[in-house]
């Protein structure tokens, strides 16, 4: 069954570093997504995704994030200056059309990140 | 805007025994889409069940069945002779339908331990 891969599963960083997450979705998908749970609380979307500009953004996808699709099979998700409350699992996911969606998503196994 | 609710922490109940986990989610909209994820210790999201509101019949997949009440705005999920590989959070969602890209919200989730 395909699935949606990211990279690396554990991301430990310091304060104030730029961070790169990397995910690479279904290879026939077109909508992409990037949501955020920190630890033992919800999980929370970040962003949406599609025909190479940004659907939907939430509040927490503020000017220290960004998202690119650099090469048509990666889908990256940058940070530019970490903070501590940036520590969180990062869960990309990734729908073949709309109707996809309604079917709900696929889900990577995660990015754990740790601002130390 | 929508919010999902999940009013239950956590449960513990014996391997074999039936378990029901509540939701219940406010919303204006008359057509919107319903899902449970099963978060296991892998912390891989996965989807187990689907509804569509303007479907009267409720959802089965194999043990997992949904108790979906329109007027109440609840969706329970019912997991019918529980295994211990269902020990996992749970967590209810909610999607209207849609408009390119859609998101998913998430209630807070419930702890479920499956004993031997």
């Amino acid at each position: 069954e395909p699935e949606v891969t990211q990279t690396p599963s554990h991301q430990v960083t310091q304060m104030g570093q730029e961070v790169i997450l990397r995910c690479v979705p279904i290879s026939n998908h077109l909508y992409f997504y990037w949501y955020r749970q920190i630890l033992g609380q919800k999980v929370e979307f970040l962003v949406s995704f599609y025909n190479n500009e940004i659907s939907e953004k939430s509040e927490i996808f503020d000017d220290q994030f960004s998202v690119e699709r650099p090469d048509g099979s990666n889908f990256t998700l940058k940070i530019r200056s970490t903070k501590l409350e940036d520590s969180a699992m990062y869960f990309c996911a990734s729908s073949e059309d709309v109707l996809g969606v309604l079917l709900g998503y696929t889900f990577g196994s995660g990015t754990r990140l740790t601002v130390v | 805007a929508q919010t999902v609710t999940q009013s239950q922490p956590e449960m513990s109940v014996q391997e074999a025994e039936t378990v029901t986990l509540s939701c219940t989610y406010d919303t204006s909209e008359n057509n919107y889409y319903l899902f449970w994820y099963k978060q296991p210790p892998s912390r891989q999201m996965i989807l187990v069940i689907r509804q569509e509101a303007y479907k009267q019949q409720n959802a089965t997949e194999n043990r997992f069945s949904v108790n979906f009440q329109k007027a109440a705005k609840s969706f329970s999920l019912k997991i019918s002779d529980s295994q211990l590989g269902d020990t996992a959070m749970y967590f209810c969602a909610f999607m209207t339908p849609p408009v390119g890209a859609q998101k998913l919200v998430f209630g807070q989730g419930t702890r479920l331990t499956i004993n031997p």
